[in-house]
């Protein structure tokens, strides 16, 4: 099984500014199946990003993920105050698919 | 376009038994392999059953090996997850996941509540 680690645990940052979170496997991640989700209370986690680097449907612009083999990266480029909130990464190119502990981002 | 329905959730005793439902439309289900993820009250996501499209293949987390039992009925489009013995820390919403080459598909999610 492969085993997600993601950094940081908790990222605090104000509206406007750069978001780097950083999810590193224990193998390679095959063909880049890496996907990026946000998840509020009460609510289904929504996929942002899924293939390292494409963005799901309705996504803005501003979330954007890059990597590759071990180490991926979802940036959100100026946060919004609705972006905070948990963010997940999944690797689902081995079975079984496995998730990071997840980043949370707060409002600083 | 692909939906995943989850049904079946409740409010159960610890020790009692629950079977969670997944409907699936949008997409050919025989084709593709299911999965089950749960997240519990203030925890992470966690993935807890995998079962193939043809059935040959089937993976299960260690918190619930030997408890519960993935399946899947093609005629129906269905996926199940028949959950025993069920315990306190086994509360959770739990989803239907399907897996489509890069892409990743999710129903809302069932509640399970296990409390006495």
């Amino acid at each position: 099984e492969i085993v997600l680690t993601q950094s940081p645990g908790t990222l605090s940052l104000s509206p406007g500014e750069r978001a780097t979170l950083s999810c590193r496997a224990s193998q390679s991640v095959s063909s880049s199946y890496l996907a990026w989700y946000q998840h509020k209370p009460g609510q289904a986690p929504r996929l942002l990003i899924y293939g390292a680097s494409s963005r799901a449907t309705g996504i803005p612009d501003r979330f954007s993920g890059s990597g590759s083999g071990t180490d991926f990266t979802l940036t959100i480029s100026r946060l919004e105050p609705e972006d905070f909130g948990v963010y997940y990464c999944q690797q689902y190119g081995s079975s079984p698919c496995s998730f990071g502990q997840g980043t949370k981002l707060e409002i600083k | 376009e692909v939906q995943l329905v989850e049904s079946g959730g409740g409010l159960v005793q610890p020790g009692e038994s629950l079977r969670l439902s997944c409907a699936a439309s949008g997409f050919t289900f025989i084709s593709y392999s299911m999965n089950w993820v749960r997240q519990a009250p203030g925890k992470g996501l966690e993935w807890i059953s995998y079962i193939s499209s043809s059935r040959s293949t089937i993976y299960y987390a260690e918190s619930v090996r030997g408890r519960f039992t993935i399946s899947r009925d093609n005629a129906k489009n269905s996926l199940y997850l028949q959950m025993n013995s069920l315990r306190a820390e086994d509360t959770a919403v739990y989803y239907c996941v399907m897996i489509r080459g890069v892409a990743v598909y999710w129903g809302q999610g069932t509640l399970v509540t296990v409390s006495s």
